[in-house]
């Protein structure tokens, strides 16, 4: 596609409960990155893939977070048993080289 | 180390002036520090970026000025304009590395 897709764009989970944002990079960009933004504030790293193999996790603020990518291609970040604390933008952004293309991202609000 | 600090946290410029927002950063393995321009519901979107082997870089009314020494770096925006008034962010990154990290963001108003 042209750009980044993310969905859901807006996800509104009890906390306990199990999550799962999807990104969709833009094709053939080799590395894809997941980042978290809290409410004013700058992006942070979670985790990062080059192709399927996941380089650098991290930024995974806990094993609850778990991020896939097993064809290269579409990247799921799980989040299990939410927490409120898990409330923010989740961000994907995808490169061929140097220079993110990022997703709209993900509004993710636990309650 | 890792840190990058960003300021202003917010600024308000008349239309026609120039803004200027400034990035501190510790980490000297740092080689890479691109400017992001973010609106709401939006994510950031590249603006312009530079490496440390060059002391500014002009695109169009964006311009970096780079100072390895303080390693301290900046973003103007000449001749601002309404459709300006965005957040902005500064990142700093190691190449290899490639994951980024960011400043907390500069909320940019233009006046019209």
């Amino acid at each position: 596609g042209a750009g980044v897709s993310q969905s859901p764009r807006y996800k509104v989970a009890k906390r306990g409960q199990d999550v799962a944002l999807r990104c969709d990079p833009i094709s053939g960009h080799v590395s894809l990155f997941w980042y978290q933004q809290a409410l004013g504030q700058g992006p942070e790293f979670l985790t990062y893939f080059q192709n399927e193999a996941q380089l650098d996790k991290s930024g995974l603020p806990s094993d609850r977070f778990f991020a896939e990518r097993p064809e290269g291609s579409v990247s799921t970040l799980k989040i299990q048993r939410t927490q409120q604390e898990d409330s923010a933008v989740y961000l994907c952004a995808s490169t061929k080289s140097v220079g993110y293309t990022f997703g709209s991202g993900t509004r993710l609000t636990v309650v | 180390q890792q840190q990058v600090k960003q300021s202003p946290q917010s600024l308000i410029v008349q239309k026609g002036g120039i803004s200027i927002i400034n990035c501190a950063y510790e980490n000297t393995a740092f080689d890479y520090f691109p400017w992001y321009q973010q609106f709401p519901g939006k994510g950031p979107a590249l603006l312009i970026a530079i490496r440390p082997d060059v002391s500014e870089k002009k695109e169009g009314r964006f311009t970096i000025s780079f100072n390895k020494s303080a390693k301290q770096f900046s973003l103007h925006i000449m001749d601002s304009q309404p459709g300006d008034s965005a957040t902005y962010f500064c990142a700093a990154g190691i190449q290899g590395a490639q994951k980024l990290v960011f400043g907390q963001g500069t909320r940019l108003t233009i006046n019209p």
